[in-house]
């Protein structure tokens, strides 16, 4: 079956880095999404890879392994506002998205 | 501003009713979704629509139908055959279904069942 794994929860500190991890197992692969998504609000879309190497928007980077299935998601100089879920998605090879649950991340002053 | 109207916010339906969720873009996308989300779960497709007049379903349809008579709207009804409706519900869009298919979601209704 297709699944995508990814943490349930995660604490960081205001100010400090955090890591996001994905792991997948997908009937192909067309591209990996992340998205941003707050308590009760629509998932934003935060950065797609389809080729491996690291992917750097702002506070924000995204990295794949096509090989290894993995993918994480860091961010930098962590601000209150980003505590929210993060939503990690894999296009399969019929181009449907598989999402996994998502990492709810919590931000501490 | 372009953008995905979803509609009502908040929907509480007794056991038994059918319930319409609506869904409205100006974004000129020719592609449709609708997603449940649940606690605990990633987002799980229900159905989408590649252009208007024609839909698929998608992983959980059972209990559920939809319409696109226009290329900017596509409801979704809740029927009483779903089994266990509550859950929020997710509308979005996209330009097309392949490639880097970067998907603008709609703000959810949230659907409770008493």
């Amino acid at each position: 079956g297709q699944n995508i794994d990814q943490p349930t929860e995660m604490t960081a500190t205001e100010g400090a880095i955090v890591q996001i991890n994905c792991t997948y197992q997908t009937s192909g692969f067309n591209g990996l999404f992340w998205y941003q998504q707050h308590a009760g609000e629509a998932p934003t879309f935060l950065s797609y890879n389809v080729l491996d190497g690291l992917e750097e928007k702002g506070r924000f980077s995204s990295f794949l392994s096509r090989s290894k299935g993995y993918s994480y998601l860091l961010l930098k100089e962590l601000q209150m506002k980003d505590s929210a879920s993060y939503l990690c998605a894999v296009m399969d090879s019929n181009y449907q998205l598989i999402w996994g649950a998502g990492t709810k991340l919590i931000i501490k002053p | 501003d372009g953008g995905i109207t979803q509609s009502p916010k908040y929907l509480f339906r007794k056991e038994g009713q059918n319930v319409t969720l609506s869904c409205e873009q100006n974004l000129n996308h020719d592609a449709m979704y609708w997603y449940r989300q649940d606690p605990g779960q990633g987002l799980r497709l229900i159905y989408y629509s590649q252009i208007v007049n024609d839909f698929q379903k998608g992983d959980i349809a059972e209990g559920y139908s939809v319409s696109r008579e226009k290329k900017e709207s596509f409801p979704l009804t809740v029927t009483s055959a779903q089994k266990n409706p509550t859950a929020f519900y997710l509308c979005a869009s996209s330009k097309t279904i392949s490639g880097a298919n970067v998907l603008t979601f709609g703000a959810g209704s949230r659907l409770t069942v008493l």
